[in-house]
């Protein structure tokens, strides 16, 4: 069925290392792939997405690449800072709507 | 633009009884979709409207749930007969069309006694 797996749940980092959530999906005809970031008792904030005519996508220190053959696209987070923590969520489109990970809890250590 | 709004941010009410919460989407935006989040884990689709038109409704919408956008604006979920399983996060997401991004509200929590 449609699903998007997401790893790892929890990652720790020192601040100003980087980050890296990696995401897989099972449909083939998703063209669409956002991430949020969910901070405690809010929303999830839209930060960066691509689709699948290109390969990378970078804004500033956030930068998103997807490889469709193998259906894996990932988030790579440089220079990390205590800003940073939070719920990470990769997703991928599924006809109109969007599915959604389970999310990655991002810790930025000091 | 202030984003998409959603009311009330929090909801206590005892089992069996029924709630409605409402969301106000981003200005000029069509798509407006509902989106169920429990503890740990990813937002679930509810449902989804295109202007007034309800287009698209997941298998966990039970019949209890029921959402309306009346006129395109903002939109409207009904949980009738709440059970303890109902308690969670009611999110609320905006796009300007098909194929957009979407942008969430800061939800409605739900809590069953």
């Amino acid at each position: 069925g449609e699903n998007v797996e997401q790893h790892p749940s929890t990652l720790s980092v020192q601040e100003g290392d980087s980050a890296v959530i990696k995401c897989t999906y099972s449909d083939s005809a998703s063209n669409y792939f956002p991430w949020y970031k969910q901070e405690l008792g809010k929303g999830p904030q839209l930060i960066i997405d691509i689709r699948s005519n290109v390969g990378e996508k970078k804004d500033q220190r956030i930068a998103v690449t997807l490889n469709k053959t193998a259906k894996h696209f990932s988030l790579h987070i440089t220079e990390t800072q205590p800003e940073d923590s939070a719920v990470y969520f990769c997703a991928a489109s599924i006809g109109d709507k969007i599915i959604f990970g389970k999310g990655t809890r991002l810790h930025i250590l000091p | 633009d202030t984003g998409v709004s959603q009311d009330p941010r929090h909801k206590i009410t005892k089992r069996g009884q029924n709630v409605t919460f409402r969301c106000d989407p981003i200005s000029e935006h069509n798509r407006l979709y509902w989106y169920r989040q429990t503890l740990g884990q990813g937002p679930e689709f509810l449902t989804y409207f295109q202007n007034e038109a309800q287009l698209e409704k997941s298998r966990l919408l039970s019949n209890r749930f029921s959402a309306e956008r009346p006129k395109g604006s903002f939109s409207t979920l009904e949980i009738q007969r709440t059970e303890q399983g109902d308690s969670a996060m009611y999110l609320c997401a905006s796009s300007l069309d098909g194929w957009q991004p979407q942008h969430f509200g800061d939800g409605t929590r739900l809590s069953i006694l």
